[in-house]
């Protein structure tokens, strides 16, 4: 059955980075896009952005663009998520969710709590 | 960006009851909606995509209609697991947007 099993919480301060993997099994890895979402109890879900495993292209929120990165490594079919210049108002749970062509999401990891705190 | 709005923020129906919850975009996005159900600690589950296309192993209980900008999920005859909090989620722009969910409870 498919899997996307994600890393675990991180705390992070004010201005740092964070990386959160999400490794996916179960299906041909290549073969669909995984978006990142994040959702806070404020603000609800957020779309990051998204990557294509394939070739490694991505799109990215406006919002997000310049902090996002988003990359893939086909050896272990992991994708991973970096957000960089942390804020208190990136604490928030991160999602990877797979998607089988139109843009709505089949599949999630479990979730990642990412918590920035000074 | 499209706005979406869910009502009624909570909604409290009777175990056998019909449910009836509603979304609206803010412009046209003409059938390009997914329904999800999450429950506490979990990830949202997709209950219905294309507004009204049941995924694999959604119960027929659980059924969307709508286009353009006014959207409903129904759940006829609610069960115990179907209280959770449901959310609606547009494909047809970018980007990719969220209502703020409604939370289905047990009266």
């Amino acid at each position: 059955q498919v899997q996307l099993v994600q890393s675990g919480a991180e705390v992070k301060k004010p201005g740092a980075s964070v990386r959160v993997s999400c490794k996916a099994s179960g299906y041909t890895f290549t073969n669909n896009y995984i978006h990142w979402v994040r959702q806070t109890p404020g603000r609800g879900f957020e779309w990051l952005g998204m990557i294509n495993p394939s070739g490694g292209s991505t799109s990215y929120a406006q919002k997000f663009q310049g902090r996002v990165t988003m990359t893939r490594d086909t050896s272990t079919n992991t994708v991973y998520m970096d957000l960089s210049s942390l804020r208190s108002e990136d604490t928030a749970l991160y999602f990877c969710a797979r998607v089988l062509g139109e843009n709505y999401f089949w599949d999630w990891g479990q979730g990642t709590l990412v918590t920035v705190s000074s | 960006e499209r706005v979406m709005t869910q009502s009624p923020a909570t909604l409290s129906v009777s175990s056998g009851e019909r449910a009836t919850l509603s979304c609206r975009a803010s412009q046209s996005i003409n059938s390009n909606l997914a329904w999800y159900q999450q429950k506490p600690g979990q990830a949202p589950r997709l209950l219905i995509f294309g507004a009204s296309t049941r995924a694999t192993g959604i119960p027929a209980r659980f059924s969307g209609s709508g286009s353009g900008t006014e959207f409903t999920l129904s759940i006829s005859s609610l069960q115990s697991e179907d209280f959770a909090v449901y959310y609606c989620q547009q494909y047809n722009n970018w980007p990719l947007t969220f209502g703020q969910g409604t939370r289905l409870e047990i009266k």
